[in-house]
């Protein structure tokens, strides 16, 4: 199948941004997706982006996506305590198929 | 109902009983997906519903797991004669449809955590 990766974990200070990468082998994506899994929730849907984009940006959230080096990174602005999650990239081909990272651990401090 | 509802929240089970593991989709959904997220791992994707049949299900880990959906809506996961690495989070989601993104966008249920003694 195809792979997505992503680093497993990330610390960040309140009130600074966070980035979280993610890279992908399936050249035929078409959507890529962003889920937040708060503890004991299912997953639920930050973002997306088409594959034809580069950016899109949603409030404090940004999405960059280098289609030709399959790297889709989501910034977070200005994070809070609230932000702290596992945060799962995932990737589309041509069917209705979702293929996920394992998931990047965001712990915000104090 | 409003979100993916799954249940139960949690089940623990001795190694070689069967569980069901339930879930009611968003109303209107004609897709649905289970996967299996075990510890550390991203989901692996299970089996896929259009309607009550269900195209693939090529996910399956074994002859152990089989599944239904009845009434284009609920849908029950089996698991016969569990094992210890069946011990997962098993999540269910669903979407309007499988097509275009707007039709794909899948939600998810909170899972049901399996626990096999």
């Amino acid at each position: 199948g195809e792979d997505v990766e992503q680093s497993l974990f990330l610390s960040v200070r309140e009130g600074d941004s966070s980035v979280i990468n993610c890279t992908y082998t399936d050249s035929s994506s078409t959507y890529l997706y962003w889920y937040k899994q708060e503890p004991g929730a299912g997953l639920q849907l930050l973002t997306y982006i088409f594959s034809n984009m580069d950016m899109k940006q949603d409030q404090r959230l940004t999405v960059l996506l280098n289609k030709k080096d399959k790297h889709l990174s989501l910034r977070i602005a200005d994070t809070q305590t609230g932000d702290s999650a596992i945060y799962f990239c995932a990737e589309r081909g041509n069917d209705y198929k979702l293929s996920f990272g394992a998931g990047t651990t965001v712990t915000v401090r104090a | 109902g409003a979100g993916v509802s799954q249940s139960p929240s949690n089940k623990v089970t001795e190694k070689g009983k069967d569980v069901e593991l339930r879930c009611d989709p968003i109303s209107g959904h004609t897709a649905l997906y289970w996967y299996r997220q075990s510890l550390g791992q991203g989901l692996e994707f299970l089996i896929y519903f259009q309607g009550n049949s269900a195209p693939d299900k090529s996910g399956l880990p074994s002859d152990r797991f089989s599944a239904e959906r009845t009434g284009g809506s609920v849908s029950t996961l089996t698991i016969q004669r569990t094992q210890q690495e069946d011990s997962a989070v098993y999540l269910c989601a669903s979407s309007l449809g499988a097509g275009t993104i707007a039709k794909n966008i899948q939600y998810f249920g909170a899972g049901t955590r399996l626990s096999v003694l």
